[in-house]
């Protein structure tokens, strides 16, 4: 069964360090998202990609964040200058259309000491 | 603003048998509800999901309800087994955005006793 991907599944930085989630989306798959859940808390909606654009951010997807689809199969969320606060569960999820099933990785456990 | 909750943050049932798990929203433009397993240290695994234009819908051992006039949802799981044990969120999406912004709810914790 085809999955999502994420690399690297714990990534510990420093603050004020900028960090890239990679994820890979199950291949025939059109939308793309990222959504972060800190520790004990709900998952939080960061940001939707469809057609090489994002078409949905939250309130967190500040300029902080940014989003790219580098090639055919990578999707990676760029953190920029990291934040104590930004230590949280960062999951990629993909889906064929934009309100159907969407199916996550297995996160990478974002750390900033 | 829209909100998801979980009436029940923790819910503990005897192995074999049914868990019932609830979720209340508030978006009344919400048309697509799902709801999620989650297991420690893994991702949100989709369960089951359902339109607004439906009651029900049934699974392999689970069900969902929707009852829009009081904005509810519901899972239930029949004949429960160890392996359910885990976080279960429902999500919602707003018709009034493009769809993929999903709200999840805090979650609600399964455990199933032997």
């Amino acid at each position: 069964e085809p999955e999502v991907t994420q690399t690297p599944s714990h990534q510990v930085t420093q603050m004020g360090q900028e960090v890239i989630l990679r994820c890979v989306p199950i291949s025939n798959h059109l939308y793309f998202y990222w959504y972060r859940q800190i520790l004990g808390q709900k998952v939080e909606f960061l940001v939707s990609f469809y057609n090489n654009e994002i078409s949905e951010k939250s309130e967190i997807f500040d300029d902080q964040f940014s989003v790219e689809r580098p090639d055919g199969s990578n999707f990676t969320l760029k953190i920029r200058s990291t934040k104590l606060e930004d230590s949280a569960m960062y999951f990629c999820a993909s889906s064929q259309s934009g309100s159907n099933e969407q199916y996550f990785g297995p996160g990478t456990r974002l750390t900033v000491t | 603003g829209e909100s998801v909750g979980l009436h029940l943050p923790t819910l503990s049932v005897q192995e074999g048998d049914n868990s019932i798990i609830n979720c209340a929203y508030s978006n009344s433009a919400s048309d697509y509800f799902i709801w999620y397993k989650q297991e420690s240290g893994k991702g949100p695994q989709f369960i089951i999901d359902i339109r607004s234009n439906m009651d029900k819908r049934q699974g392999q051992r689970v069900t969902v309800l929707l009852n829009k006039t009081v904005k509810h949802l519901s899972l239930q799981i029949a004949a429960t087994q160890p392996g359910d044990s885990a976080v279960y969120f429902c999500a919602e999406n707003g018709a009034d955005n493009y769809g993929q912004n999903f709200v999840f709810g805090p979650g609600t914790r399964l455990s199933v006793l032997p």
